[in-house]
């Protein structure tokens, strides 16, 4: 069974950093393009950023370009989102989603990680 | 970026009835168009990717039709499993984008 199952979700001041995980299990995760995926408070979906399978190219939305950076350490089956310079617009459930072999959809979610921006 | 536009923004209806809702791309994807399902308090899951493809393990009540830039998603026979929210995302390319969702209710 594919499971996703993130952690590291908060309370962050504005212009403050957190870094979100995600772990893997149940398929080839060395095998897969990994992307993160939030949700807003008002239920919008928004991709967040994409890792290639092997962790070498990476993409991003101009809205958290040079702010997050997405890695991932495939000995670990472990996904991770760097996030910086944050802002109350990041405000979001932030799920991690497997890409699909056969295009830029999502296959899998996990549960999900909240992140909140307030001072 | 692609725009996707759905409606209606919300739906209610019965047990046993018939239900559509759309989704227009901003401009032409093909049929590179997933729907996904999202009941309360869950995550989205994939019912539909390349317009018409059901996900595995997806009940065949649920289709996906269209090309371009008009896409519907119908639901036959509502059960009540079905109630929540549905998404569409284009897949043609980066970046990915959804649209606002619509949210099934029971009437």
């Amino acid at each position: 069974e594919v499971m996703l199952v993130e952690s590291g979700g908060g309370l962050v001041k504005p212009g403050g950093s957190l870094k979100l995980s995600c772990a893997a299990s149940g398929f080839t995760f060395s095998s897969y393009a990994m992307s993160w995926v939030r949700q807003t408070p008002e239920k919008r979906l928004e991709w967040v950023a994409t890792i290639s399978s092997g962790g070498s190219y990476t993409y991003y939305p101009d809205s958290v370009k040079g702010r997050f950076t997405i890695s991932r350490d495939n000995a670990k089956n472990t996904l991770y989102l760097q996030m910086s310079s944050l802002r109350s617009e990041d405000t979001a459930m932030y799920y991690c989603a497997r890409r699909a072999l056969t295009g830029d959809y999502f296959d899998y979610w996990g549960q999900g990680t909240t992140l909140t921006v307030s001072s | 970026d692609i725009q996707m536009t759905q409606s209606p923004a919300s739906l209610s209806a019965s047990v046993g009835e018939t239900v559509t809702i759309t989704c227009r791309a901003s401009e032409n994807i093909y049929s590179y168009l997933a729907w996904y399902q999202q009941k309360q308090g869950k995550s989205p899951q994939l019912l539909v990717y390349n317009a018409k493809t059901l996900a595995e393990g997806v009940p065949s009540r649920f289709s996906g039709s269209g090309s371009g830039t008009q896409f519907s998603l119908k639901i036959n026979s509502l059960q009540p499993e079905d109630f929540g929210s549905y998404y569409c995302q284009h897949h043609y390319g980066t970046p990915p984008t959804f649209g606002g969702g619509t949210k099934l209710e029971i009437k």
